[in-house]
């Protein structure tokens, strides 16, 4: 089984849709997670890391689920520029992050 | 602020040349990486260090090496290059490990061999 696992999408939504994202992680240690976003051909960048009671960042929602060991990802009213693969990552221990294979959202005017 | 510069952003090798892709920061990060991203799939660590003169292996360091002579570069070599180290390859620094200290990435190195 894979550390992380995520689906890969596409997730085709229409501007202004909300969408969700969820990521299941295998280690139960795990203590930090964390969304990133990668645009085509460029790097990963820090979205928003995710606490344990949930978070929000303007349209974006980051909740956590230790009993089940997912997290997830909302974004309400997409925007067009919301198109981008959303990694999710797990830090375990000391250990380096892990890093989901991403999911690819395609937001379409 | 440069933060995380990779050299060079592309390269074509033959199966059995060698290289140096070269990964300088100047934020003063204790922690850098590099990791590998093939077509689809999520990014694979290949070594890290945590400080000038330490360094460890990631998931995957077979045919990678790594040195660490100073805070700022992290240069990666590979040895005998083969087509299964076509990808894309990522640096990345942090200040510390902690949750709190988020990744700076490189614009990343595209690699082909063939």
């Amino acid at each position: 089984r894979k550390e992380v696992e995520q689906d890969p999408g596409p997730f085709n939504v229409p501007e202004g849709a909300t969408v969700a994202f969820n990521c299941t992680y295998s280690n139960s240690a795990s203590q930090s997670f964390f969304w990133y976003r990668q645009d085509c051909r460029k790097e990963p960048k820090l979205l928003m890391s995710v606490y344990s009671s949930g978070n929000e960042d303007g349209r974006f929602t980051a909740q956590l689920n230790r009993a089940s060991q997912y997290i997830s990802l909302l974004i309400r009213d997409s925007k067009l520029s919301d198109s981008a693969t959303y990694l999710c990552v797990v830090k375990t221990g000391r250990r380096a992050l892990t890093f989901g294979s991403g999911t690819r959202l395609q937001v379409q005017p | 602020n440069a933060g995380v510069t990779q050299t060079p952003k592309f390269r074509i090798l033959k199966i059995g040349q060698s290289m140096t892709l070269q990964c300088t920061q100047d934020m003063n990060h204790n922690y850098m990486y590099w990791y590998r991203q093939d077509p689809g799939m999520g990014l694979k660590l290949i070594y890290y260090s945590v400080g000038a003169g330490i360094t460890d292996k990631g998931e995957v360091p077979n045919g990678y090496n790594v040195s660490r002579s100073t805070t700022e570069d992290f240069p990666l070599r590979l040895e005998l290059a083969a087509p299964s180290q076509t990808s894309v390859y990522f640096c990345a620094s942090s200040l510390s490990s902690s949750y709190n200290s988020p990744l700076h990435f490189g614009n990343g190195t595209r690699l082909t061999v063939t």
